[in-house]
């Protein structure tokens, strides 16, 4: 596609009930992040995908959260038992190059799924 | 990672100039300024980055201090559809977002 898609773009769900959301991110980018943003804050890193490995998953708040990433390509954001905390919008991000590459690096991010916990 | 600081809130007129100041003292030699913006409702949007020049394009300039541990977004003539949260951020690392300025651009 022409950008950076997320499904669903809402969700509402039952508090301990699971959660899948995906990202879909443009073709060709190699990197691909994962952000939480809560009502009114900034954007929290959660987590990044080079390719389907993850060097750096230390911002997954528990291990309630897990993502996995397949074929270089799509990826999944899993929360297990949903808290109410959890509410938030989450935000995928692609690139063509991971953080330290030499070049620009620019981030597609995608409209958002927005969770609600009840 | 390298942090970056930048003002809660800045407020502007319309048609005027607009400089976003973002601090960013620990940036390493490698770490290219990267500035975001989102609107409300939407994701953030790239705006325009830069590594030690000062950097144009069609939506925004970008100046560098010499030191590299400042810089200021300027949007030239600010418009209605400019106001947005701007994020300044580090791209080198895990791209850790602040809480960016708060644009208001009164009519």
């Amino acid at each position: 596609g022409a950008g950076v898609s997320q499904s669903p773009s809402n969700k509402v769900t039952e508090k301990g009930k699971d959660v899948e959301l995906r990202c879909d991110p443009i073709s060709g980018h190699t990197a691909l992040y994962w952000y939480r943003q809560s009502l009114g804050q900034g954007l929290e890193f959660l987590i990044y995908f080079q390719g389907n490995s993850a060097p750096d998953k230390s911002g997954l708040p528990s291990d309630r959260f897990s993502a996995e990433r397949t074929g270089g390509s799509v990826s999944t954001l899993t929360i297990q038992r949903t808290q109410q905390e959890d509410s938030a919008v989450y935000l995928c991000a692609s690139s063509l190059n991971a953080p330290q590459g030499s070049n620009t690096g620019e981030l597609f991010f995608g409209e958002g799924s927005r969770l609600t916990v009840l | 990672d390298a942090k970056t600081t930048q003002p809660n809130s800045m407020e502007s007129n319309e048609e005027e100039p607009v400089h976003l100041p973002c601090n960013h003292s620990t940036i390493s030699g490698t770490d290219y300024i990267h500035w975001y913006r989102q609107l409300p409702s939407q994701g953030p949007e790239y705006v325009i980055h830069g590594l030690t020049s000062n950097v144009n394009n069609r939506m925004a300039s970008l100046a560098i201090a010499e030191d590299r541990k400042s810089s200021t977004l300027i949007l030239h003539r600010a418009t209605l559809r400019d106001a947005a949260v701007y994020y300044c951020i580090l791209r080198g690392s895990r791209l850790t977002f602040g809480e960016g300025t708060q644009l208001t651009v009164n009519p």
